[in-house]
């Protein structure tokens, strides 16, 4: 069964600081991850996305990295910010066809406090 | 380009009625998919269009239906409403690998 799974399931931060949030996937065949950032009442805003050979992936102060042997994602937040506090979401694609099938996470909520 | 525009913002029905939401894709992309999505758990696919056929469809039942017309815009029905069916529902565009979400429309069923 296609699964995606994250941790933590909240997580709260001073602001200034650094944040790792995780990703573990059981989806095959896979096509890509992506991390999605989701701010409350609004539609999801992709970060980064990541193919089966690349390791790392950076936007700005965002860096996703992925193990595709572990099947491992994890995506760091350098020197947090107030703006930072939102719902991440790993997103998995399975390709399927001309198509690919996303697999969402539950997502992390992250809080940011000054 | 306005990237993926999603009407109405927000909506309210009464239990038992019917609603369309409408999504506009993102200039170029022609495949759109639905997500509905509860109050704090993540997007759940619903069904999701590529030349005006359904190609893919997740765990929701028959009352959830939907149009993509051959500008590529797309409609969501759900018929018989149901308290449970209060979500935002996003529309997202694609194109090959790439994927943007819409704004949403809030949709409260009392």
């Amino acid at each position: 069964k296609n699964q995606v799974e994250q941790s933590p399931q909240s997580l709260i931060i001073l602001e200034g600081k650094n944040c790792t949030l995780q990703c573990n996937y059981t989806v095959s065949p896979f096509s890509n991850l992506r991390w999605y950032k989701q701010d409350t009442g609004r539609g999801p805003v992709s970060l980064t996305i990541m193919t089966f050979s690349e390791n790392t992936k950076s936007n700005g102060r965002y860096t996703a990295t992925l193990d595709a042997d572990t099947k491992q994602s994890s995506l760091h937040i350098t020197a947090s910010q107030l703006s930072d506090s939102a719902s991440y979401i790993c997103v998995v694609s399975a390709r399927s066809g001309n198509t690919g099938k996303l697999i969402f996470g539950q997502g992390t909520t992250l809080q940011v406090k000054p | 380009d306005a990237g993926v525009t999603q009407s109405p913002t927000h909506l309210i029905k009464t239990r038992g009625q019917q609603v369309t939401l409408r999504c506009s894709p993102k200039s170029g992309h022609d495949t759109v998919s639905w997500y509905q999505q509860a109050l704090g758990q993540g997007p759940q696919f619903i069904f999701q269009y590529y030349e005006e056929e359904e190609r893919q469809r997740g765990n929701f039942p028959d009352r959830f239906s939907g149009h993509q017309f051959p500008n590529y815009s797309s409609e969501l029905n759900v018929n018989a409403l149901l308290l449970g069916y209060s979500a935002l529902y996003l529309c997202a565009s694609s194109s090959v690998d790439t994927q943007y979400f819409g704004p949403g429309t809030r949709l409260t069923v009392l």
